[in-house]
């Protein structure tokens, strides 16, 4: 079966300070992966999707990059983090771009 | 703009009671319909989806409605059970796009009391 591993559960950075959360999808071959933001009090914000290797797409401009170096990892980056930045970051796979999302445990991210 | 739109941020309702969670769009273009659930500290998880050329589907305890004219879905549990508190999400996409347009709602709260 497929499983979805995402880490750190929770994050607590300063401001300025380097990002970098990582995903990995067991069981799948070419997924979809995705990673999303939910903000306090707002819904699920996509920031970058994935269809294979070194393709990435982003939905907003932002402080935050997405690098896909294996076809089941799914790497957010970010140079500089800003108080901006904190929220709750979720990494999601599909089979494809017509399938339901699988979603990881998330990550509880606070820039002080 | 919000495209999808769940007015009701939480919903208390009584064990074996029925629960209905709603949801409206306003993006013509949208013809598949998802609902996720969400506990707390966890990522959702898909709970049922129904595309725009049937009105009803159901799974279980769990009921998905779609009102195209209205552009309105809703979710029913019925009996409602304390597991089923959680957060419902309701998400919509123009099919056979890619998931890069899959939209969410802001979530219910839904609290199922004993």
């Amino acid at each position: 079966s497929q499983t979805i591993h995402q880490w750190p559960a929770t994050l607590v950075q300063p401001v300025g300070s380097p990002l970098s959360l990582e995903c990995t999808v067991e069981g799948t071959s070419n997924p979809n992966l995705y990673w999303y933001r939910q903000a306090a009090g707002r819904g699920l914000q996509l920031l970058f999707y994935s269809v294979g290797i070194g393709q990435i797409s982003s939905e907003v401009p932002q402080n935050l990059s997405a690098s896909r170096p294996q076809d089941r990892q799914f790497i957010l980056s970010s140079k500089k983090l800003l108080l901006s930045d904190s929220g709750f970051y979720l990494c999601a796979w599909s089979v494809d771009s017509n399938s339901p999302l699988h979603f990881g445990n998330g990550t509880r991210l606070t820039v002080t | 703009d919000q495209q999808v739109k769940q007015n009701s941020p939480s919903l208390s309702v009584q064990e074996g009671r029925i629960s209905i969670l709603n949801c409206d769009y306003t993006n013509s273009m949208f013809d598949y319909f998802l609902w996720y659930k969400k506990y707390p500290a966890e990522g959702p998880t898909f709970l049922i989806s129904i595309s725009s050329i049937k009105d009803k589907n159901e799974d279980g305890r769990f009921t998905v409605f779609l009102n195209k004219s209205a552009k309105h879905l809703s979710l029913h549990i019925v009996p409602s059970q304390p597991g089923d508190s959680a957060v419902y999400f309701c998400a919509a996409m123009n099919y056979g796009g890619s998931q890069g347009n899959l939209i969410f709602g802001k979530g219910t709260k839904l609290s199922v009391k004993p």
